[in-house]
């Protein structure tokens, strides 16, 4: 199947940073990149969806300016959690498709705690 | 509105077989997913339904009743390795993915 590699895994960062997340499509063009967000025991949240080439369209109640997405490239999409809080600590999941998909690739996941 | 249901936990014994129930309602529908999800990782793919009956893929079944809004995930010859969270995700009209909460499955030996 196809591969979505996301980047870090893990990052720690003291309060007031800013974070940069990484999520490429290793074997495909992904027109289309969600970002989700996961707290403990909940489900996954979508944050934001990407297309490749125009803005990013955001879920109602997601910060567009804390939290920067940009779509480069059809296998690159970054998301930036700037001017990091701990309750923005969390796990963050970025899925790639070609927009049409039967299924969704979705990267490792990056687990961020804020400090 | 749109919603997914899922219970929220089951328990099951090595060796048996688990049904995973899941109902939706969403603004349209294209197809039902379900994900694997272990602790700290992100979900994997096992299987989508875009029309009604039984997929088989391995040990590993899924159920698709559109006109009940009903989905079931059957897993068979548990294993201790598939103690894991189990999503139900519907893509809507818009393509968008819906998720249920997951349900936490605990294999016991």
């Amino acid at each position: 199947g196809a591969v979505v590699s996301q980047h870090p895994s893990r990052v720690i960062c003291k309060s007031g940073t800013s974070v940069k997340i990484e999520c490429r499509s290793l074997d495909f063009q992904a027109t289309t990149m969600f970002w989700y967000r996961q707290f403990p025991k909940q489900s996954l949240m979508l944050m934001a969806t990407s297309n490749e080439g125009s803005k990013a369209t955001y879920e109602q109640g997601v910060e567009k300016d804390k939290f920067l997405i940009n779509h480069a490239s059809l296998t690159l999409s970054t998301l930036t959690v700037t001017s990091a809080h701990p309750e923005d600590s969390s796990f963050y999941i970025c899925s790639a498709g070609t927009g049409l998909d039967t299924e969704a690739f979705f990267g490792q996941g990056t687990r961020l705690t804020v400090v | 509105g749109q919603n997914i249901d899922q219970p929220t936990e089951m328990t099951a014994t090595e060796g048996a077989i688990v049904q995973i129930n899941c109902t939706y309602q969403t603004s349209g529908f294209n197809g039902l997913f379900w994900y694997q999800q272990h602790a700290g990782e992100a979900p994997t793919f096992l299987s989508y339904n875009v029309l009604d009956g039984l997929e088989e893929k391995g040990r590993f079944s899924s159920f698709l009743s559109r006109s009940k809004g009903y989905s079931y995930l059957l897993l068979k010859e548990l294993q201790m390795k598939d103690s894991a969270s189990y999503l139900c995700a519907v893509m809507d009209s818009n393509y968008q993915l819906i998720w249920g909460a997951g349900t936490k499955l605990i294999i016991k030996p």
